[in-house]
């Protein structure tokens, strides 16, 4: 069965840092683009960052473009995005996804507040 | 970007009842539309891939037809598990998006 857990979210002042995880199982991490997702409080789901199966390529949507970093371990089959200059505005729960969007996480949410 | 534009944002059904959710993208997408269900606290789950494919494991009465801009789902007998929201993505260009969801409960 594949699983995708989240963890590393939670409450964050303007400015600072945090780093999510994706631990995944339940299939062959290596094999896979992996993606992050996120959906602010009553908004839509956007799409935040995509990486290649072996890390060599990523992708980023604008706002978030020279902020974030996507990466991964394939070691350990997990996922990563590391959150720098984090805004108010990207407060949202953050969905760890795989491929085309097949599989999703439970997701984690980051608050960005003083 | 494609703009996904979902309709209706609210939807209130019977038991039995055929259900159609629409979306409707800014430009040719071909059949690269998915749709989600996703209930209050869980992840979301894939439904329909590339416009009209069953995900497996998902019950036959959840179908999805469409290509190019105009795209539905439709569940053929409402079921009382069957109340959550419901979105569509497109993956046909980058970047992907969404629609902005339709959220279904029982009448």
């Amino acid at each position: 069965e594949v699983q995708l857990v989240e963890s590393g979210g939670g409450l964050v002042q303007p400015g600072r840092s945090m780093k999510l995880s994706c631990a995944a199982s339940g299939f062959t991490f290596s094999n896979y683009g992996m993606a992050w997702v996120r959906q602010a409080p009553t908004k839509g789901l956007e799409w935040v960052a995509t990486i290649s199966y072996d890390g060599s390529s990523t992708y980023y949507r604008d706002s978030v473009k020279g902020r974030f970093t996507i990466s991964r371990d394939n070691a350990k089959s997990t996922l990563y995005l590391q959150m720098n200059s984090l805004r108010s505005e990207d407060t949202a729960t953050y969905y760890c996804t795989r491929g085309y969007f097949d599989y999703w996480g439970q997701g984690v949410m980051v608050t960005v507040s003083s | 970007d494609i703009q996904m534009t979902q309709s209706p944002s609210f939807l209130s059904a019977s038991v039995g009842d055929r259900v159609t959710i629409n979306c409707k993208a800014s430009q040719n997408i071909n059949r690269y539309l998915n749709w989600y269900q996703q209930k209050l606290g869980e992840a979301p789950k894939l439904l329909i891939y590339n416009a009209n494919s069953l995900q497996t494991g998902i019950p036959s009465r959840f179908s999805g037809s469409g290509s190019g801009t105009d795209f539905t789902l439709t569940i053929s007998s409402l079921q009382p598990e069957d109340v959550a929201t419901y979105f569509c993505l497109q993956h046909n260009s980058w970047p992907p998006t969404f629609g902005a969801g339709t959220k279904l409960e029982l009448k």
